[in-house]
């Protein structure tokens, strides 16, 4: 049920782009992303619904294809700052308050 | 400032101790959840309470307690710790208003918990 991140982790240069894959093999009514930095607790970053609503940052786009069951998260021109450990999360039903999350993706952007 | 606290950030205990780790939030959020985190399996959520008195299993309930008798607590109790649940745990909380604002969830620190 834990859905499937891909690939488990990525190098970039500054200014280059990534894509982080979320799956699920069961339904999914929303898709919610978090960045941990080392150390530190993860913080919010997008939340995408069933139905095409969405919620977050400016320079991090994602999308949901609700038929496949999957999210990708999009960086684009990535910084320095983007470097972290990317978690999605699946909700489950109405309620939202049972949240699965992947084993993560970890990004490491280098100068 | 608005923030979820943890308490406390480190703990070493021995096996079968009982303890409690506490969570507090000062933003009036109706949702609670406590998630333990280790390496290679990302966060697993322990239990979740949707309301005052309204909790609910996560993926990892095995081995804890948790209660929710005020809106800002919901500590999470180790009644006989073992080795297996040595890990990091947060507390998280959001709103759980409609709309998408209410999804968004706001993660205290951390505790680092070690049980020998």
């Amino acid at each position: 049920q834990q859905p499937v991140q891909s690939p488990q982790a990525v190098i970039l240069r500054e200014g280059e782009d990534a894509v982080i894959n979320c799956s699920s093999s069961k339904a999914l009514y929303s898709v919610h992303w978090y960045r941990q930095k080392h150390g530190e607790a993860p913080v919010f970053l997008m939340i995408l619904l069933k139905g095409g609503e969405q919620k977050g940052h400016d320079k991090i786009s994602a999308s949901f294809n609700e038929k496949k069951q999957q999210s990708s998260l999009y960086l684009t021109a990535s910084q320095l700052s983007y470097s972290g450990t990317y978690f999605c999360g699946t909700g489950k039903g109405g309620s939202q308050g049972n949240l699965i999350f992947g084993k993560g993706t970890k990004l490491s952007v280098k100068p | 400032e608005a923030q979820v606290t943890q308490n406390p950030r480190y703990l070493i205990t021995v096996t079968g101790k009982k303890l409690t780790v506490t969570c507090s939030q000062n933003m009036n959020h109706e949702y609670m959840s406590w998630y333990r985190q280790d390496p290679g399996l990302g966060l697993r959520q322990i239990y979740y309470s949707m309301n005052v008195e309204v909790t609910d299993k996560g993926d990892v309930p095995e081995g804890y307690k948790v209660s929710r008798k005020e809106k800002r607590n919901f500590p999470l109790i180790l009644e006989s710790p073992s080795p297996n649940q040595t890990s990091l745990y947060f507390c998280a909380s959001r709103p759980g208003l409609a709309g998408l604002t209410g999804y968004e969830q706001y993660f205290g620190p951390g505790t680092r918990l070690t049980v020998t």
